[in-house]
């Protein structure tokens, strides 16, 4: 089984829909992310946390929530989908470390098509 | 401005050469990590290799090395002995220590290797 889980894998959804993304990870870490993917531009933090209690936007959170329920799941919400929040998202989890980032370990990503 | 730049859309590679992908990075942290991240066409992200900002020697591992020139705030990846596989998106991405280890992408690289 992955370390990052994502659900659901692929979705189609029409505009104006409330769509959640979800995600759950078996690594025990503290720090959560989620990110999108769009051709040409990257991969773009919409929000974070560091733990259960702390949440933070990204550079595009215009749109989005967040809601981290426990340490391991922390869910994306699109309240009022759009066609231009098609995209490729992904979570990814990394580890408190002293004096140096840890990686990024990502979930397999969630391609989502609002129509 | 940009943290992360990544200036070679896309790159060729004949099979068995070795191929530099460039980043460039702006940071005044003085604490930060590197990462080059590899995306297959199948979608998710594989972590390849970390440069602490204080380390002295260049990481390795295996056939990628990164190439890392704190002065001019560079950090290229070198795959040495290109194969087929090693076709993919290459992300080059950075986190400091003082935004609480935010990670910041670049646009990407695509990489072919050419039999």
């Amino acid at each position: 089984d992955a370390d990052v889980t994502q659900t659901p894998r692929n979705r189609i959804t029409k505009t104006g829909k409330r769509i959640m993304l979800e995600c759950s990870q078996t690594k025990g870490h503290d720090r959560m992310y989620w990110y999108r993917q769009d051709p040409g531009l990257g991969l773009r933090l919409i929000y974070y946390s560091f733990d259960v209690k702390d949440i933070n936007k990204g550079e595009i959170s215009d749109g989005y929530s967040v809601s981290r329920q426990a340490q391991a799941k922390f869910s994306l919400s699109l309240e009022s989908a759009i066609p231009n929040q098609t995209a490729l998202y992904f979570c990814a989890t990394s580890e408190r470390l002293a004096g140096a980032p840890g990686e990024l370990f990502f979930g397999e990503g969630s391609r989502l098509t609002v129509l | 401005a940009q943290k992360i730049t990544q200036t070679q859309p896309g790159m060729f590679v004949q099979e068995k050469e070795a191929v530099t992908l460039d980043c460039t990075y702006d940071t005044s942290d003085p604490s930060y990590g590197l990462f080059w991240y590899k995306q297959p066409s199948s979608g998710e992200m594989i972590f390849l290799i970390y440069q602490g900002s204080y380390d002295q020697q260049n990481a390795t591992e295996g056939r990628y090395s990164l190439n890392f020139q704190k002065a001019r705030k560079s950090a290229n990846l070198v795959i040495s002995a290109s194969q087929l596989g090693d076709s993919a998106m290459y992300f080059c991405a950075m986190s400091e220590t003082n935004t609480g280890n935010q990670f910041y992408f670049g646009t990407g690289t695509s990489l072919t290797v050419i039999p």
